[in-house]
């Protein structure tokens, strides 16, 4: 069966903090997606990687395919990061079917 | 900046009514999706569109559920005859092309009574 897990499910930080939330998975893909999602319920799309590394802003996302892992990464963190972050992934090349993450909601506090 | 956008941003209905909920997705994308998030849980995959026709759909997406693009701009889902576990947000998403970032609309917040 395809799983998609996080990890952590919850995360505190203190602004400034570097934080990094990991997502693993359990058969081979073609391309995960890293999602914010607001308080308000609304989804953004900030990353899709199918190999390697992506940076934007103070946001960086690596996959690691071999291991089945990715990372999120957030530098400089503020308050206005806190959201609930989710990780998706898709088994084809036409992207047709994803499997959604469980999410993991962080707060930063100022 | 173009987006995707979805209406009504709450519906509440009654047990075994019809509702059909609307989405319409940025201009010159191609591929068109439907996603469920129950209150608490996990963004689910109903349904992805293509080319005037359905590509794949999730268990949930049974005969209760429809998928139509009736005018060229226009995306919507029909539930037929809607259950109390029906109640959820509906997030629509679209995307030029399978292996590039989908835009996802603001979702509908779908209360069955």
């Amino acid at each position: 069966k395809n799983e998609v897990e996080q990890s952590p499910q919850n995360l505190t930080a203190q602004e400034g903090e570097f934080i990094t939330i990991n997502c693993s998975y359990s058969v081979g893909i073609s391309a995960l997606h890293w999602l914010q999602q607001h308080p308000g319920g609304g989804i953004v799309s900030l990353f899709m990687l199918s190999s390697g590394k992506k940076k934007h802003g103070r946001l960086i996302a690596t996959i690691n395919i071999q291991e089945k892992h990715s990372s999120l990464h957030i530098t400089a963190s503020h308050p206005r990061d806190s959201a609930v972050y989710i990780c998706a992934v898709q088994y084809d090349n036409y992207g047709q079917n994803f499997v959604f993450g469980p999410g993991t909601r962080l707060s930063v506090l100022p | 900046e173009p987006e995707v956008t979805q209406t009504p941003s709450h519906q509440v209905t009654q047990m075994g009514q019809e509702v059909i909920l609307r989405c319409v997705p940025i201009s010159n994308h191609l591929y068109f999706y439907w996603y469920r998030q129950i209150l608490g849980q996990k963004v689910e995959f109903l349904v992805s569109f293509y080319n005037n026709e359905i590509s794949e759909k999730s268990e949930i997406f049974d005969d209760q559920f429809s998928v139509e693009r009736p005018d060229g701009s226009n995306f919507t889902l029909k539930i037929r005859s809607t259950k109390l576990e029906d109640s959820a947000m509906y997030f629509c998403a679209s995307r030029d092309l399978p292996y590039n970032e989908q835009f996802f609309g603001p979702g509908t917040r779908l209360t069955v009574l």
